[in-house]
């Protein structure tokens, strides 16, 4: 079954507009990351934040996670046409990932020129 | 420069037939995994290696069959008895160390059964 699951399914905003993405997910975690995939490509890992953590910037990226909740959300500042792709969420459990993350389905964003 | 490989990028099989996908890193990563991703899914768990010559099943291994015999191969084979074996494939790699960051994605193989 899906551990995260990412709101909403798809989103479309004018460049330069914000985008934000939220993720829910049902047990715990160690961490949780966001991953970036453009149509037909492999992931790209964006961010990874610890379930210590509150709140984490890179770039004009900022995530939040609230485990009180288990939700998470990702804000894309100053969005950008190539901001255009599929973002997902992914669980991490036990710490390093090594016994795999569980992804959810992806919001799919579109920035419209 | 560091990554991981897939290869092919396309593949088709014929029903009945096995086939094998490359997965080939140089980033000197322990561990390795595989993933299905169907149109419009997410990413689903086949199988993943922490060291070499183990492996262990993820949430879908039914119909695939792995193995690990050098650090930075961990080619997938997918067998007949794989019901519906269409989809994208995604590999991907991460450190076990203290350094752990996240993975590190090929850029897939699409399969499709013809």
């Amino acid at each position: 079954s899906q551990q995260g699951e990412e709101d909403p399914q798809a989103l479309s905003i004018q460049e330069g507009e914000n985008a934000t993405m939220n993720c829910s997910y049902k047990t715990s975690i160690n961490n949780l990351q966001w991953y970036r995939q453009n149509s037909g490509r492999g992931l790209v890992h964006l961010i990874l934040i610890r379930s210590n953590e509150r709140e984490k910037h890179s770039g004009r990226l900022r995530v939040t996670l609230d485990t009180s909740k288990k939700s998470s959300s990702l804000l894309i500042t100053a969005s950008r046409a190539a901001d255009t792709a599929s973002y997902f969420c992914a669980t991490d459990l036990s710490g390093g990932g090594a016994d795999g993350l569980t992804f959810g389905k992806g919001t799919h964003l579109i920035i419209q020129p | 420069d560091g990554g991981i490989t897939q290869s092919p990028k396309y593949l088709f099989r014929k029903e009945g037939q096995n086939v094998t996908l490359s997965c080939e890193q140089n980033l000197n990563h322990d561990a390795m995994y595989w993933y299905r991703q169907d149109p419009g899914q997410g990413l689903r768990l086949i199988y993943y290696s922490q060291i070499v010559n183990d492996f262990q099943k993820g949430d879908i291994a039914e119909g695939y069959s792995v193995s690990r015999e050098k650090k930075e191969s961990f080619p997938l084979t997918v067998t007949s008895a794989q019901k519906n074996p269409t989809a994208f494939y995604l590999c991907a790699s991460s450190t076990l160390d203290r350094g752990y960051y996240g993975y590190t994605f090929g850029s897939g193989t699409r399969l499709t059964v013809v």
